[in-house]
């Protein structure tokens, strides 16, 4: 099946310092999504970029399709951006289930 | 527009119990799906449904395991004499269809003593 590969596993920030997150997958996909998932366990939507690049205040997402990844860039990083970022990716041809990367668990401190 | 919800939120049970969870998704989402998280990991697809229909079930859903979407609304997901491995965070998500974001619930956390 399809690997998902997230990089690095852990990172330490200063508040106010810039990331960028890593997500490889080893085969096409019709999908994919960036989640942040808080201390209370709630899964967050960032972003669904299959391919392109999408901005959202802060924060801003990057996928190459053809070459089979994906990064998440935070900008100015606040305590508040504490947690785990997974990707996850829907099978082409295949459909339905998001196949999770085993995340990057983020912490920020003041 | 309300989100994904999911009851109960928390769930305590001995070993060899029966138990219930309940999904509610977005109204007029088709596709409800379960996945399961346990800790540190990222979570794992178990079944989906279009509409009523269960559509997908993954090798991780045991005999033990049922889930229904009975008129196409909201789903449970039954397991039946819990095992200790069964300890988890069972997390519902629903999408208008594919190729659309999915939207997760806040999730039901399984403790089986």
């Amino acid at each position: 099946g399809i690997q998902v590969e997230q990089s690095p596993p852990d990172l330490i920030l200063q508040e106010g310092a810039n990331s960028t997150l890593r997500c490889n997958f080893s085969d096409s996909v019709n999908n994919l999504q960036w989640f942040h998932q808080n201390p209370w366990g709630q899964l967050i939507n960032l972003f669904y970029i299959p391919s392109g690049t999408k901005q959202n205040g802060r924060l801003s997402a990057t996928t190459v399709a053809t070459e089979r990844y994906s990064l998440l860039y935070i900008s100015s990083s606040q305590t508040t951006d504490s947690g785990v970022y997974f990707c996850a990716v829907e099978r082409h041809q295949a459909g339905t289930a998001l196949i999770f990367g085993k995340g990057t668990t983020l912490s920020v401190s003041s | 527009d309300t989100g994904v919800s999911q009851d109960p939120r928390h769930k305590i049970t001995k070993r060899g119990q029966n138990v219930t969870f309940r999904c509610d998704p977005i109204s007029e989402h088709n596709r409800l799906y379960w996945y399961r998280q346990t800790l540190g990991q990222g979570p794992e697809f178990l079944t989906y449904f279009q509409n009523e229909a269960q559509l997908e079930k993954s090798r991780l859903l045991s005999d033990r395991f049922s889930a229904e979407r009975p008129k196409g609304s909201f789903s449970t997901l039954e397991i039946q004499r819990t095992e200790q491995g069964d300890s988890a965070m069972y997390l519902c998500a629903s999408s208008p269809s594919t190729l659309y974001e999915q939207y997760f619930g806040p999730g039901t956390r399984l403790t089986v003593t």
